[in-house]
């Protein structure tokens, strides 16, 4: 079982360039989001999912999109990245919504130049 | 809104002294609340949660954590650190159908 894997760990991107942050999980957990973490803000979640097809918006969504034609892929795509997308990125995912136990991926630190 | 504050950004403990984080929440019903641990450069691990019943409940790695509803508030608790317990520790509340609002973080230090 590898619980929640991201990909990549780091990441260099400059302003204007759009990329993907990849995670799965394998645990066949139907809720899976998106944080990002930055110093003294906690994590802020970005998109969540609550099952394959379905997506809605967290606190700070802007300049983020995200799709899940899976149950066990949950993609976050940048469109066009700005240095106030540096951040350390987590997915996570859990049986059910906030009431239930969130298990975490590794991360990816993003800067953006 | 549901909202989270954790009072202090950081904490320095000596090793084998006991440790208190502090953590208040904000919320219309009763929540769920938990407590997370992130070691540098790693992600989040749970360290305990509570959502009914007895207000002190029991994590992993020897915290315990008590709800107290007229305070609302879901302080952390170890009666003697070790120097592998220096991590970030992150509170969070949470209800069915909500998704988490996570803590600023408390930075824990543990001196020799």
């Amino acid at each position: 079982n590898a619980g929640v894997t991201q990909t990549p760990k780091f990441q260099v991107l400059k302003t204007g360039q759009s990329m993907t942050l990849q995670c799965a999980q394998d645990m066949n957990h139907e809720y899976m989001s998106w944080y990002r973490q930055d110093p003294g803000m906690g994590l802020r979640l970005i998109h969540y999912s609550v099952g394959a097809g379905i997506t809605d918006q967290g606190e700070v969504p802007n300049g983020y999109n995200v799709s899940r034609s899976t149950t066990e892929d949950f993609p976050l795509r940048l469109l066009s990245a700005a240095p106030s997308q540096t951040s350390v990125y987590f997915c996570a995912s859990s049986w059910t919504s906030g009431g239930d136990t969130q298990y975490f991926g590794p991360g990816t630190r993003l800067t953006v130049l | 809104a549901q909202s989270v504050t954790q009072p202090d950004i950081h904490i320095t403990v000596s090793e084998g002294a006991s440790l208190e984080l502090r953590c208040n929440y904000s919320y219309g019903a009763t929540p769920y609340l938990f407590w997370y641990v992130q070691s540098p450069g790693q992600g989040l691990q749970l360290l305990l949660k509570y959502f009914s019943g007895d207000t002190l409940v029991q994590g992993i790695k020897g915290f315990e954590a008590e709800f107290k509803r007229s305070q609302s508030s879901f302080n952390l608790r170890k009666p003697s650190v070790h120097w592998s317990d220096a991590a970030e520790y992150f509170c969070a509340v949470g209800a069915a159908g909500n998704m988490l609002t996570f803590g600023g973080g408390t930075r824990l230090m543990v001196k020799p």
